[in-house]
């Protein structure tokens, strides 16, 4: 267990809705890390929060947004979902906002697209 | 951005070391590299890093020549339970840059 809770573990809906993905981060950390892995594919890298302020941001669809809240926990909002949204997103957490810090990823939650 | 590449997939016995390569060409002077594991349907997690040279840990070695455009993560003695996808990840000591894993090597232990 890395300490690092992500909820829902499923989550099945429509084409063109909107739904929300939470992270709570290892108690402690202050960055959060989100990624978006398809089936069978490598991580890719969303986006990054440190206490509160993005970080950095990798190839995240203007459809996707994310925030960290005070008690800094996370949010990853999807919205206009399409099939190919389809994936295993995951959320990792570290203790500072450097690169190279170690991530303790969360379980994932599981988003299928119908 | 270091640009990775990594070999699909291994395939290994029981008992043999695993050499795994990952190119990161363009990496850049602050990057150090850090390898990752995943088994099917879990979180990635940490196996090792470093930044030149050689490091050990009491699971793998990681081996960085000195011109650092690759990295070689060596596990000794594998077990069935070592199958799982492989990740490095060149990241810098440094914050406010967009991570960029490797597209992981996938290792499958045979008994």
């Amino acid at each position: 267990d890395s300490g690092v809770t992500q909820t829902p573990k499923h989550l099945i809906t429509a084409t063109g809705q909107r739904v929300t993905l939470r992270c709570s981060p290892r108690s402690g950390d202050l960055s959060v890390y989100w990624y978006q892995q398809s089936l069978d594919q490598g991580l890719q890298f969303l986006i990054q929060y440190y206490n509160g302020e993005e970080r950095a941001k990798g190839n995240i669809l203007e459809r996707f947004s994310a925030q960290q809240f005070p008690d800094l926990h996370s949010e990853l909002n999807l919205s206009s979902l399409e099939l190919g949204d389809s994936a295993l997103y995951f959320c990792a957490s570290s203790t500072r906002d450097r690169g190279y810090d170690e991530q303790f990823f969360g379980p994932g939650t599981r988003l299928t697209v119908l | 951005l270091a640009k990775t590449t990594q070999p699909i997939s291994m395939d290994s016995y029981e008992g043999q070391e695993v050499n795994i390569t990952c190119s990161h060409n363009n990496i850049a002077t602050n990057d150090y590299i850090t390898w990752y594991q995943q088994f099917p349907s879990q979180g990635p997690r940490f196996i090792i890093q470093g930044y030149k040279t050689k490091v050990t840990n009491e699971v793998a070695s990681l081996f960085i020549p000195a011109d650092r455009k690759s990295s070689t993560l060596s596990l000794p003695r594998v077990s069935l339970s070592d199958t799982a996808v492989y990740y490095c990840l060149p990241a810098s000591n440094t914050g406010r840059r967009a991570l960029t894993f490797g597209s992981g090597t996938r290792l499958q232990v045979q008994p």
